[in-house]
């Protein structure tokens, strides 16, 4: 069981706008940075979103990240085909002595 | 251009040893924390363990603590995962990450291949 919650799916139309949640508490989400991170099929994670609603250069603006509170959001608008991919949210725990944690993932299905 | 570039998984068994390595280039590689993050068969990703740029701080997952050691020799560019008393569940793909800051956070902006290792006897 992930300390960070996130839904095992989703899914949407091309074109259509998607949510992905992650839910954590104060001692991560709470009081510390949220980042995202895209993996498609047999390849190496992609950073999508640091620092709660950053993105790295390269990353389309129709990736977005916001949080509010212990909840964090990745929004995906104009989805395409090539979305398709599984996400992770990520976050540093103060209440643990190791690094930080992931969420357990959510498979983004385009239909 | 940066490089990852992770060795030393393989096939080893119950309460067997591996180190793997992973050999960085393309970047000044003392100015950023370095973290493993593994994912087993199927599975979503865990943030193993984590250093400091200077090597000075490190971090471990609950699953792994005792039993993994990282570390790293910056004049070689090279980072390491000992692990010692391996379990089934250790069984993953392990990835090398480069953090965005000197301090370990979830910055990580390049990732290696990953190395599989497999515990089984």
């Amino acid at each position: 069981q992930s300390v960070l919650t996130q839904p095992p799916s989703a899914s949407g139309t091309p074109g259509q706008r998607v949510t992905i949640s992650c839910s954590g508490s104060s001692s991560n989400i709470g009081s510390n940075y949220v980042y995202w991170y895209q993996q498609l099929p047999g390849t190496a994670p992609k950073l999508l979103i640091y620092r709660n609603n950053q993105r790295p250069s390269g990353v389309p603006d129709r990736f977005s990240g916001s949080k509010s509170g212990t909840s964090a959001s990745l929004a995906i608008s104009g989805l395409r085909s090539e979305d398709e991919a599984d996400y992770y949210c990520a976050a540093w725990d103060d209440s643990l002595s190791g690094p930080g944690v992931f969420g357990g993932g959510t498979k983004l299905t385009v239909l | 251009e940066v490089q990852l570039v992770e060795s030393g998984g393989g096939l080893v068994q119950p309460g067997g040893s591996l180190r793997l390595s992973c050999a960085a280039s393309g970047f000044t590689f003392s100015s950023y924390a370095m973290s493993w993050v593994r994912q087993a068969p199927g599975k979503g990703l865990e943030w193993v363990s984590a250093i400091s740029g200077s090597g000075g701080s490190t971090y471990y997952a609950d699953s792994v603590k005792g039993r993994f050691t990282i570390s790293r020799d910056n004049s070689k560019n090279t980072l390491y995962l000992q692990m010692n008393s391996l379990r089934a569940e250790d069984t993953a793909v392990y990835y090398c990450a480069k953090d965005l800051v000197v301090v370990p956070a979830a910055t990580f902006d390049y990732w290696g291949q990953g190395t599989l290792v497999t515990v089984s006897s």
